[in-house]
Parts: structure tokens; sequence; C-alpha cells
């Protein structure tokens, strides 16, 4: 398998313009989760899927983030307006519950607002 | 609310050094525990993790941690480092609604 596979790996965008972040998760894995890495607040997870529904978008800092997950083999986060503040790394992960819910992660979209 | 604390920013240690990461967490209930490396420039990968049974738990590349209950505290070890060690060290606690909480995560810088 070839893992979580995540673009674009980078995107460099100026504040006020949307992004649109994509994951396609391991092939047959239920669970989906977004997560956003800054230095400032580590890791947190902004949202996760189960089956292609949201379960818990509590991280989701504001209205300007939405994310979806039309079908099991592909979701989206997307920033609109984007901010300077919203500079991160952006982390997709997977998992299988029948597998004990670890959490198998893609490589990161590192984003840059200017 | 649940927290994970890891006690060390920033480690440096010359090679075969001893290490020791500590991590504790708040949580009263049932809990799986992980410890994810992330190498410079990559993505996170797990290195070991505990869900029941033995508390001490092996990983890949020699890592073992110990899981003690009564201190909250699943501290990671390795007996002698490598310069390839250098990385990015994240704890990180799943309770039963399957949400992944993770320490801010302890630099490690391994001197030849």
């Amino acid at each position: 398998d070839a893992g979580v596979i995540q673009s674009p790996r980078h995107e460099v965008t100026e504040m006020g313009q949307e992004v649109t972040l994509r994951c396609k998760p391991i092939s047959g894995h239920d669970y989906l989760f977004w997560y956003r890495q800054t230095m400032m607040r580590g890791l947190e997870l902004l949202i996760y899927f189960n089956n292609n529904v949201p379960i818990d978008d509590s991280g989701m800092p504001e209205d300007r983030f939405s994310a979806k997950m039309p079908n099991a083999s592909f979701s989206t986060l997307k920033i609109q307006p984007s901010e300077p503040r919203d500079s991160a790394v952006y982390f997709c992960a997977s998992s299988l519950r029948r597998s004990s819910y670890e959490q198998y992660f893609g490589p990161g979209t590192r984003l840059t607002v200017t | 609310a649940q927290s994970v604390s890891q006690h060390n920013h920033h480690v440096i240690l010359s090679e075969a050094a001893s290490l020791e990461l500590g991590c504790n967490y708040s949580y009263g209930g049932t809990v799986n525990l992980f410890w994810y490396v992330q190498y410079p420039g990559q993505h996170l990968q797990l290195l070991l993790k505990y869900f029941s049974g033995d508390p001490l738990v092996k990983g890949i590349k020699g890592f073992e941690a110990e899981f003690i209950k009564s201190k909250f505290s699943f501290n990671l070890r390795k007996p002698s480092v490598q310069w390839s060690d250098t990385a990015e060290y994240f704890c990180a606690v799943q309770t039963g609604a399957n949400n992944l909480f993770f320490g801010t995560g302890t630099r490690l810088t391994v001197i030849p």
C-alpha cells in the first residue's frame, strides 16, 4: 500500500486566497483525521471522520476552515480566506478500527500564507 | 480535559548515551499510549504502542517504553542512542473517544 497520500506537499499563497488541501487515506481504513502542527501549539486534531461522516470538528479553529469527505478514498481541508496565522504543516492520518485505532500519517502539507 | 506533558523540550546527547524521555498524561479512564517519531522533514512514524498487557513495550530501532499506571506515565527509553536517532519524539494518548492527544514533542539531537 502506498500509505496516506497528501497533496500538495508545499503550498504558498497570499492572504485572502482560498486553500484546499487533499488527502487519500489508506485503502480500507474507516477513520480519517486532520491535524495541524505549529511550533507554538504542537500537533492539534482539527477534525476526524468515521465512514466519511464528520464525528468531531471541535478542533477546527474557526468558520474559515471546512473539511469534507465525499467518499472513502478522498478528503479535503479548505481554508477560505486564508490568513498568515494559518501557516503550519497539516497532516492527514487514517486508521482501521479493527487494528485498535493505530493511526498512519501522511507526509503533510506545509502551508505558508504571506 | 485530557492533556499530555512531555517534560523535555530539547535533549542533546552524545552517541552511545542512554536516553529517557518523559511523558505524563491526565486522564482517568482507559487509554492507549503511543510514541511517534518525526525525522527531519518527514512525517510521523509509529515507534511503539501500548494497549494492554505487559507494561514494558518494545518498539522499532531498539526503543522501549514503560507504562506506569499509578504515575500516569509512559516514558520512552533507549540504552544507546545513535546519530540517526536525531528527530522529534511525540507521546500520544488515545482515549475511548478515539481522539489522539499529542504532547508538544521533545527534540532529540545526537552528537556524533
